[in-house]
């Protein structure tokens, strides 16, 4: 259980395009998900929390114009690159928090990553 | 005071060695404390985790050892093989609140 998904695994475009990437949990209602970035052989950088229904909370230093949240539902959250450079090139991966009951408090689930190239 | 400090940032470990990779953390509002596994081109995956009112954690091979008063943490992999290499990153927050991730350790187990 706790299944996190995120859609496309790669994508390669041209710079000034704009790429969506989705994060969907599969078998639990995700009430928070989140969004990092992560360079080569780094930690993992948080870049915002996404709440259903409500406006993302990013993290001091990521544009809001740049990297657009949005978390429609409790089983779905996007984030669209917007205008994307070679530096917004980088492995995207989303989270989903697993509320209580069922499996262990607290715990977050991650997607398999989306590597994005801008060329 | 949101730091998680991880070290080492490399380990090589001979095939049916014991791997220990460690973190200390500064704030004491932490009271979750995960360890995830990451390998090459894929997200991370939680591995284990414990809250600060046990010592000690054992789930198969995986080991976390906790210290309150030191404020450390560590994960103890036993019998250590080629598959587990990966990158390990250990991780805090608080209850509600956003994990705060070491800066991950690269394992290598050598056959």
């Amino acid at each position: 259980g706790a299944v996190v998904s995120q859609h496309p695994s790669w994508v390669i475009c041209k710079s000034g395009t704009s790429v969506k990437i989705e994060c969907r949990s599969l078998d639990f209602q995700a009430t928070t998900m989140f969004w990092y970035r992560q360079f080569p052989k780094q930690s993992l950088m948080l870049m915002a929390t996404s709440n259903e229904g409500s406006k993302a909370t990013y993290e001091q230093g990521v544009e809001k114009d740049k990297f657009l949240i949005n978390h429609a539902s409790l089983t779905l959250s996007t984030l669209t690159v917007t205008s994307a450079h070679p530096e917004d090139s980088s492995f995207y991966i989303c989270s989903a928090r697993v509320p209580g009951g069922k499996y262990s408090n607290q715990p977050q689930h991650f997607g398999d990553g989306t590597r994005l190239s801008i060329l | 005071q949101q730091q998680v400090k991880q070290s080492p940032q490399s380990l090589i470990v001979q095939k049916g060695g014991i791997s220990i990779i460690n973190c200390a953390y500064e704030n004491t509002a932490f009271d979750y404390f995960p360890w995830y596994q990451q390998f090459p081109g894929k997200g991370p995956a939680l591995l284990i985790a414990i809250r600060p009112d046990v010592s000690e954690k054992k789930e198969g091979r995986f080991t976390i050892s906790f210290n309150k008063s030191a404020k450390q943490f560590s994960l103890h992999i036993m019998d250590s093989q080629p598959g587990d290499s990966a990158t390990y990153f250990c991780a805090a927050s608080r209850r509600g609140g956003k994990l705060i991730f070491g800066q991950g350790t690269e394992l290598s187990v050598k056959p």
